[in-house]
């Protein structure tokens, strides 16, 4: 069964820790992205990947990181310095190839809360 | 700098009826569109997609309007039912020199009522 899986579903953290969300995808999709939703703005870019070993950012990359060891592997890491770093976060996945633009898949999503 | 915009953050129609639900654009190097419906605490799911070498594009229920000229696209969903409840988001890229990013509107929350 191909798709995106996230975990976990729900994640508490404590203000000034560091936490990783996972995103695994089992598409064989070259270009994969992390978004965050907060009420009422929609999806912003955080950070893609259209490549093995190569990422940049997007609108709001400020106070995350990201790697992409793997193919199927996108995880993003909410550091301290992101301000307000409580949303649902999501990972999307995509293969642009020739096209240039593909529709891209969506996982489940994290609900991160920090406390 | 909202590149992509849904003006209505919500739309209540009865069952049965036509729902419509738009998106404006601002970027004239977009020229390919998606919309994609969500239920809450879930991932958006595709639905619909046009280029823009097309003015229209149909899917049973669902048909997508492009208008280039006014930058603005449209979602018509006929008949309208209970399960459509969601929130619908228009994305926007531009191919070739956005590596397949897209730019999401704010969405519009959809409510049949029966």
């Amino acid at each position: 069964d191909g798709g995106i899986t996230q975990s976990p579903k729900y994640l508490f953290r404590k203000e000034g820790q560091n936490v990783t969300l996972s995103c695994e995808q089992n598409l064989n999709h070259d270009a994969m992205y992390w978004y965050r939703q907060d009420p009422g703005q929609g999806l912003r870019l955080i950070y893609y990947s259209q490549i093995v070993n190569d990422f940049q950012k997007g609108d709001i990359a400020e106070g995350y990181s990201v790697s992409r060891e793997k193919k199927e592997s996108f995880p993003l890491t909410v550091t301290s310095a992101q301000k307000n770093p409580t949303a649902f976060y999501l990972c999307a996945s995509s293969n642009p190839g020739l096209a240039g633009v593909d529709e891209q898949f969506f996982g489940p999503g994290t609900r991160l809360t920090v406390l | 700098d909202q590149q992509v915009k849904q003006n209505s953050p919500s739309l209540s129609v009865q069952e049965g009826r036509i729902s419509i639900l738009n998106c404006d654009y601002t970027n004239s190097m977009f020229d390919y569109f998606l919309w994609y419906k969500k239920y809450p605490a879930e991932g958006p799911t595709f639905l619909i997609s046009i280029s823009s070498i097309k003015d229209k594009n149909e899917d049973g229920r669902f048909t997508v309007f492009l208008n280039k000229s006014a930058k603005h696209l449209s979602l018509h969903i006929v008949p309208s039912q209970p399960g459509d409840s969601a929130v619908y988001f228009c994305a926007a890229s531009a191919r070739y020199n956005q590596g397949g990013k897209l730019i999401f509107g704010q969405g519009t929350e959809l409510s049949v009522k029966p």
